[in-house]
């Protein structure tokens, strides 16, 4: 699978919109873009995830640039309960082989301060 | 709320005692994985179920033995293990092993004295 680039960590104000940046300049065409989060002391949690064109559900929006080698996770009002690590992930969408399989990076630590 | 549960939440036990780790979904999902997360460090995977066979082994010690006796419950059963094996032991399940979403327990805390 692509490896994914993500800042260590940020900060965010509560209430305003936090915009998670991912660098997955390798990326092949049959590869999605998941995001996940991991809230301290939970498992990870599934946000969204994106082939090529922007996805919006009712936790997030995923924009993807063109060329698809970023995309940006974006929380349009940030709550100190969205504290948590954000993982960016590229998976091959197959049913076979290792592949497919989940490969989590370091993510990066958001902290949405009062 | 999680869809997956795992039990017990927490788990202390001495290196020569066998457990086991119980993960329970009720989504009608065919796949189901396991994952060790160590402390600060990202989930890492461990072994694949689709369809209550073992589909991935990645490399794992077989003092960790998975078992999967029907759709919605996976076991992973301990025996012998290290202190090094002290860790976040996670469950989550997928519809099948395709591009879906995998969800998650919140898994049980391990630790070996």
């Amino acid at each position: 699978d692509a490896k994914t680039t993500q800042p260590t960590s940020m900060d965010c104000a509560e209430g305003r919109a936090a915009n998670l940046p991912c660098n997955h300049s390798t990326i092949s065409g049959n590869e999605y873009v998941y995001w996940y989060r991991q809230i301290h002391s939970q498992g990870p949690q599934y946000i969204i995830h994106g082939l090529k064109n922007n996805e919006t559900n009712e936790m997030a929006s995923l924009i993807i640039t063109e060329d698809r080698k970023s995309s940006t996770l974006i929380l349009p009002h940030a709550t100190l309960r969205d504290t948590a690590v954000y993982y960016c992930i590229v998976r091959v969408a197959n049913y076979g082989g290792s592949q497919g399989n989940l490969i989590f990076g370091k993510g990066t630590k958001l902290s949405v301060k009062p | 709320d999680t869809e997956v549960t795992q039990t017990p939440k927490h788990l202390v036990m001495g290196m020569t005692n066998k457990k086991s780790l119980k993960c329970e979904q009720h989504m009608g999902h065919r796949a189901m994985y396991w994952y060790k997360q160590k402390a600060k460090k990202p989930p890492e995977l461990m072994f694949v179920y689709s369809y209550e066979k073992l589909s991935i082994n990645e490399s794992v010690p077989s003092r960790f033995s998975p078992e999967c006796p029907n759709s919605s419950l996976l076991n992973l059963h301990l025996h012998a293990l290290q202190p090094e094996d002290s860790a976040l032991y996670l469950c989550a399940s997928s519809l099948t092993r395709g591009y879906q979403p995998q969800h998650f327990g919140d898994g049980t805390r391990l630790s070996i004295l």
